[in-house]
């Protein structure tokens, strides 16, 4: 079974920082989705990244897919306080077309 | 547009006592559904998955079924609950393969007293 690992596990930065968050596998991934789960709700797609090397940006978000598609990262410019949240990577690896794997998590809280 | 109903939001129950959620989605033909359970707002287990009508794959053995009575609906069921149950169960549902997107209802607070 594919394990994801996603660092840091808690990220707390003020209003107007940037910040990146990572997600790591020792195996290829297929393609890699991102999410983002605001508390008391379901996660929602932010983006998905197919080929390494890729690049998507999704307004102040950058999204970035490693050229052996074994990581990518999340970048986000200015961080605002409708940015907290929890932050999911998920594959589908895993040996099914139809279940994703997802990391851990990194939780993001910026304070105003 | 798809939309993806879970209920109820929250649920309080006593150990030993059943259990049953309802998840459907409306706007879609056969879709794939999902349950995971999400403990402490970290990462997703997923619990139990459908391609189809009747047809169910279970990822982690416990003391939780699934059923898929009709195309968009999607019922987690236990007979007697633990307190490990407890936690955050999410819905989801998705079309094709694995790379196309997942999309979760809002979920259930389960608490075990």
């Amino acid at each position: 079974t594919q394990l994801l690992e996603q660092s840091p596990q808690f990220l707390s930065i003020q209003e107007g920082e940037n910040l990146t968050v990572y997600c790591n596998s020792s195996s290829v991934f297929s393609s890699l989705q991102w999410y983002r789960q605001e508390p008391g709700e379901g996660p929602v797609l932010l983006v998905t990244v197919v080929t390494g090397g890729e690049v998507k940006k999704l307004k102040r978000l950058t999204f970035q897919f490693g050229d052996a598609r074994k990581d990518s990262s999340l970048h986000i410019t200015a961080a605002q306080p409708g940015d907290t949240g929890l932050y999911l990577c998920a594959d589908n690896s895993g040996g099914s077309n139809y279940k994703l794997t997802f990391g851990k998590g990194t939780l993001l809280t910026v304070n105003p | 547009s798809q939309t993806i109903h879970q209920w109820p939001a929250t649920l309080v129950q006593p150990v030993g006592s059943p259990l049953s959620l309802e998840c459907t989605v409306e706007g879609t033909s056969n879709p794939n559904l999902y349950w995971y359970r999400q403990a402490a707002g970290r990462g997703l287990q997923l619990l139990f998955y459908s391609v189809g009508i009747g047809q169910i794959s279970s990822e982690v053995p416990q003391n939780l079924s699934a059923s898929r009575p009709q195309d968009r609906q999607f019922i987690l069921s236990s007979k007697k609950l633990l307190l490990s149950d407890s936690g955050f169960y999410l819905c989801a549902w998705s079309l094709g393969h694995g790379r196309q997107p997942q999309h979760f209802g809002d979920g259930t607070r389960l608490s075990i007293l």
